[in-house]
């Protein structure tokens, strides 16, 4: 069956330190993969897009990787703040034509002072 | 753009009674999904429209769901009868074209007792 896979378990780190979290996919073969940002009782919020073609995105203290052969993307914070404890997402397009976006459970982030 | 706009933002209504929930998708955007989250299940992708047509309803729950987008500026998604499992937070999100990023917004918190 097709399953997108993130930590369940909260991730804790200490402010400044560089936050790593993880989407692996199983039996998709996506186009691109998304990740977002959600805090308490919002929406969630748009962050980064890879295409199945590219290895590496960057965006300020983000940056993305997408491993097709391990079916892996990363998602890494540097220089983690407090402001940037929230749940994450990955969020993938199944290949086909669909602009549809099927969603992982989410990380929840927690940077410490 | 004041973003997607959601209303209610709250609703609470008995068993068996009727709920509609409301989108305005952002102007421009082409494409419109509604996505159900819980707890249990995360968020789940219920109906997709494209240019105000429906595309894929795969992931709505049952009959008593339905949804409508009678022009590209609005979009319903009703439930009749309402039960206690239908109470979640449901989203509406769009999307300039495929393989962009999403805007979602504030969501309706949907309680039924």
């Amino acid at each position: 069956s097709q399953k997108i896979e993130q930590n369940s378990e909260a991730l804790n780190i200490q402010e400044g330190k560089t936050a790593t979290l993880t989407c692996n996919y199983t039996n998709y073969s996506p186009a691109y993969l998304q990740w977002y940002r959600q805090d308490p009782g919002r929406g969630p919020v748009f962050l980064l897009l890879i295409r199945e073609n590219e290895k590496e995105k960057r965006k300020e203290r983000l940056k993305v990787t997408f491993d097709t052969t391990l079916k892996q993307s990363l998602f890494h914070i540097t220089a983690s703040q407090p402001a940037d404890s929230a749940t994450y997402l990955c969020a993938l397009a199944p290949s086909g034509g669909y602009n549809k976006l099927i969603f992982g459970a989410g990380t929840r982030l927690a940077v410490h002072p | 753009d004041a973003g997607v706009i959601q209303s209610p933002r709250h609703e609470v209504t008995e068993m068996g009674q009727e709920v509609t929930l409301r989108c305005k998708p952002i102007s421009g955007h082409n494409s419109l999904f509604w996505y159900r989250q819980t707890m249990m299940r995360g968020l789940e992708l219920l109906i997709y429209f494209n240019n105000n047509v429906p595309i894929d309803d795969s992931g709505m729950p049952e009959d008593r769901f339905s949804a409508k987008m009678p022009n590209a500026s609005f979009s319903t998604l009703k439930i009749q009868p309402s039960e206690p499992r239908d109470s979640a937070v449901y989203f509406c999100a769009s999307s300039r074209d495929e393989g962009e990023s999403y805007t979602f917004g504030s969501g309706t918190r949907l309680t039924v007792v």
